[in-house]
């Protein structure tokens, strides 16, 4: 079974217009941690936020924030006010376990375009 | 602060050749991790390198391996190259903060 499932293989939104990137996960185990990158042409991937099964509270980094779900086993992100250097690939990433080096689980990846 | 780093930026072999990728982790970080990207796929974890030891292996066979030094840098190797082998490679570096931090990647092309 998927453990990471990214549904949206591609994406358009406005300049300036909030998008919702949608992520789902499957574990057992009680600690992990999921994870956001970006990944531009040029191949590099961008840590962008994370959110820990503990956290009570919803990860936020500047325009970006994780909307956690977890009984839903849901992580989406949210961007707001997207701009055009946000064209790119989204990854959603999970970690089992509390070791920061433990392997990341990928899903396949959602493009995202904007539009000016 | 210098962030991961990653040699050489592209590669092209020929099948049955043998290949080296180098990786020096971020600043203050002492572990290393391996993903191949295929093309249109997400990372795929390779294994992971903490105090000059594998630790974590995914599903690749005995011909990747790697190895971490001193100075906590890392390679990684792979033995009689497959067209299949084509791809991104990336490193990772991490501490005990909460992210990897990912670095540029190697292209490999195999002919």
């Amino acid at each position: 079974a998927q453990k990471i499932t990214q549904t949206q293989p591609g994406m358009f939104v406005q300049e300036k217009e909030a998008v919702t990137l949608d992520c789902t996960y499957d574990t057992s185990d009680p600690s992990y941690g999921l994870f956001w990158y970006k990944q531009p042409s040029s191949g590099e991937m961008i840590f962008l936020i994370y959110q820990g099964s503990y956290d009570q509270q919803n990860a936020t980094e500047g325009r970006y924030s994780l909307n956690f779900q977890k009984a839903r086993k849901s992580a989406n992100l949210v961007i707001s006010a997207s701009q055009l250097g946000d064209s790119a690939m989204y990854f959603c990433a999970m970690r089992e376990g509390e070791n920061a080096g433990n392997m990341l689980t990928f899903g396949g990846g959602t493009r995202l375009m904007v539009k000016p | 602060d210098a962030g991961v780093t990653q040699s050489p930026t592209h590669l092209i072999k020929t099948r049955g050749q043998q290949v080296t990728l180098r990786c020096s982790p971020k600043s203050g970080h002492d572990t290393v991790s391996w993903y191949q990207q295929a093309l249109g796929q997400g990372p795929q974890f390779i294994f992971q390198y903490y105090e000059e030891e594998e630790r974590q292996r995914g599903n690749f066979p005995d011909r990747f391996s790697g190895h971490q030094f001193p100075n906590y840098s890392s390679e990684l190797n792979v033995n009689a190259l497959l067209l299949g082998d084509s791809a991104l490679y990336l490193c990772a570096s991490s501490w005990t903060g909460r992210a990897q931090f990912f670095g540029p990647g190697t292209r490999l092309t195999v002919l």
